[in-house]
C-alpha cells in the first residue's frame, strides 16, 4: 500500500478484555517496530521485527503484550486483561531495510481502557 | 541507561519568528539521528543525520549533528501556522530507536 496502514483507528475496551490492533506496513518493507504513546510524551519502543522474526521485544511492559507477524508482513500487537494503565496509542512503523533507516509510521490506534 | 532530552518542552511564536530546537542524547553505540513532526497523527519523517557538521536542509526547516557533543538542532525559519507540531528527535543506538518527549511548537498568526 501506500503507506503504513492501522486498525482500528480507535479501540474502546473494558478492563480485563483482550484486544487485537493490527499494522499493514508499506508494502517490501522488511522492519516493523511498535510503539507506545502516552499523551505528551514521545513514542516508547515495544517491539521489532525484521521479517518474520521478532528481534528485540525488550520494551513489551509485561507478559499481557504479545506481538507477531507470521508470514512477514502484516503485525498484530495483542494485550491479553487489558488494564487502564494500558490505555494509549499504539503507533507501528515501518522500514524498507534494516534498522538504521528512516521509520514510516501508521496513524496509530488509540485505545482507552475503561 | 541510554536517553534522549529535547528542549524546551513548549514554546509560542509568532508567525516569520525563527524557532531553535534542540536535542541532547546519550546512547550507547550511536548510529543515526532522526527528526520527525508529528501533528494529530503519525509522526513524518524529516531529517536523518550520521555525520557531525553536515547541515541538512529542506525549505525552511535545517538540522546539524555534533557528535563530540552530543546533540542535534532543528531550525526553522519564517515559520507559518502551518508548522505548529510537536517536533521529535529519535536517536539510534544499540539496536533500537529511543525517542525524546518533544517540543511542542505553536505558531500564532
Amino acid at each position: 500500500g501506500a503507506g503504513v496502514s492501522q486498525s482500528p483507528r480507535y479501540k474502546v475496551a473494558k478492563r480485563g478484555q483482550d484486544v487485537a490492533l493490527r499494522c499493514d506496513p508499506i508494502s517490501g518493507h522488511v522492519s516493523l517496530f511498535w510503539y507506545q504513546q502516552a499523551l505528551g510524551q514521545g513514542p516508547e519502543f515495544l517491539t521489532y521485527f525484521q521479517n518474520e522474526a521478532q528481534l528485540d521485544k525488550s520494551g513489551l511492559p509485561s507478559d499481557r503484550f504479545f506481538a507477531e507477524r507470521p508470514e512477514g508482513s502484516v503485525s498484530t500487537l495483542k494485550i491479553q486483561r487489558t488494564q487502564q494503565e494500558d490505555s494509549a496509542v499504539y503507533l507501528c512503523a515501518s522500514s524498507l531495510g534494516q534498522v538504521n533507516q528512516p521509520q514510516h509510521f501508521g496513524d496509530g490506534t488509540r485505545l482507552s481502557i475503561l | 541507561e541510554d536517553k534522549v532530552v529535547q528542549s524546551p518542552l513548549s514554546l509560542v511564536v509568532h508567525e516569520g519568528d525563527t524557532v531553535t530546537l534542540n536535542c541532547s542524547y546519550e546512547v550507547t553505540n550511536f548510529r543515526s539521528l532522526l527528526w520527525y513532526k508529528q501533528e494529530k497523527k503519525a509522526p513524518t519523517f524529516l531529517f536523518m543525520l550520521t555525520s557531525s557538521g553536515i547541515e541538512k536542509k529542506s525549505g525552511r526547516l535545517s538540522s546539524i549533528l555534533d557528535k563530540k557533543e552530543l546533540f542535534s538542532i532543528l531550525n526553522i525559519t519564517a515559520t507559518q501556522t502551518g508548522d505548529s507540531a510537536i517536533y521529535l528527535c529519535a536517536v539510534m543506538g544499540w539496536g533500537k530507536f529511543q525517542f525524546g518527549a518533544g517540543t511542542q511548537v505553536v505558531v500564532t498568526p
